[in-house]
């Protein structure tokens, strides 16, 4: 069974600090995901990761994917109040018609 | 195009009534979710469906609840009779899914239900 496990669950960061969250998966998968959550809103897709060493950045927010060590980073540059937000990694097969295993989200908060 | 759409966007009803919830998926796409949120249990799937098939409804809490998708754009999720313990934020999610292609999920803006 695929598991997805985040790390920490609840930040709470300075305004201009950094900072990475982790997220790691149980078994090999195919594609893994970032979404950012605000409160009381859905969910929206960050980041799509396809490959082993595969980065993508936007803005502040900086996702990485290391298959072999079925790890992904997400890291905050200079954080801003903005980015407060609950953000989820998920991972999925190709062989799971389209079903992907989500974590239980990490909740950011930045404060001046 | 307009995302997933679902309606109603909020919901309050008494216990012991019908609720049906809709969802209209992305034009395109092949793949959709129905997910729960609450605070004490997170998100939570309840059921897929891929080409308008139900693939996995091992999420659904018990047989009060119930899920359609009699074509590629429109589902239903109805919860027969609905209880207290219902209540939460129900998502809609759609997404292409194919054998060598895959991105990630667009999803609704959510129905908050209340069951009173």
């Amino acid at each position: 069974e695929l598991k997805v496990e985040q790390n920490p669950l609840f930040l709470s960061m300075q305004e201009g600090k950094n900072y990475t969250i982790y997220c790691n998966y149980s078994t090999t998968s195919d594609r893994l995901y970032w979404y950012r959550q605000d409160p009381g809103k859905s969910l929206e897709s960050l980041f799509v990761l396809l490959s082993n060493g595969a980065v993508k950045q936007e803005g502040r927010l900086m996702a990485s994917l290391d298959t072999k060590a079925r790890l992904s980073t997400l890291h905050i540059t200079a954080a801003v109040h903005d980015l407060s937000a609950t953000y989820f990694c998920a991972v999925d097969r190709l062989t799971n018609a389209g079903k992907s295993t989500f974590g239980d989200g990490t909740t950011l908060t930045v404060k001046p | 195009d307009a995302g997933v759409i679902q309606s109603p966007r909020h919901e309050v009803t008494e216990m012991g009534q019908e609720v049906t919830l809709r969802c209209k998926p992305i034009s395109g796409h092949n793949s959709l979710f129905w997910y729960r949120q609450t605070m004490m249990r997170g998100l939570e799937l309840l059921i897929y469906f891929n080409n308008n098939v139900p693939i996995d409804d091992s999420g659904m809490p018990e047989d009060r609840f119930s899920a359609k998708m009699p074509n590629a754009s429109f589902s239903t999720l109805k919860i027969q009779p609905s209880e207290p313990r219902d209540s939460a934020v129900y998502f809609c999610a759609s997404s292409f899914s194919g054998t060598t292609l895959r991105y990630g999920y667009t999803f609704g803006s959510g129905t908050r239900l209340t069951v009173v």
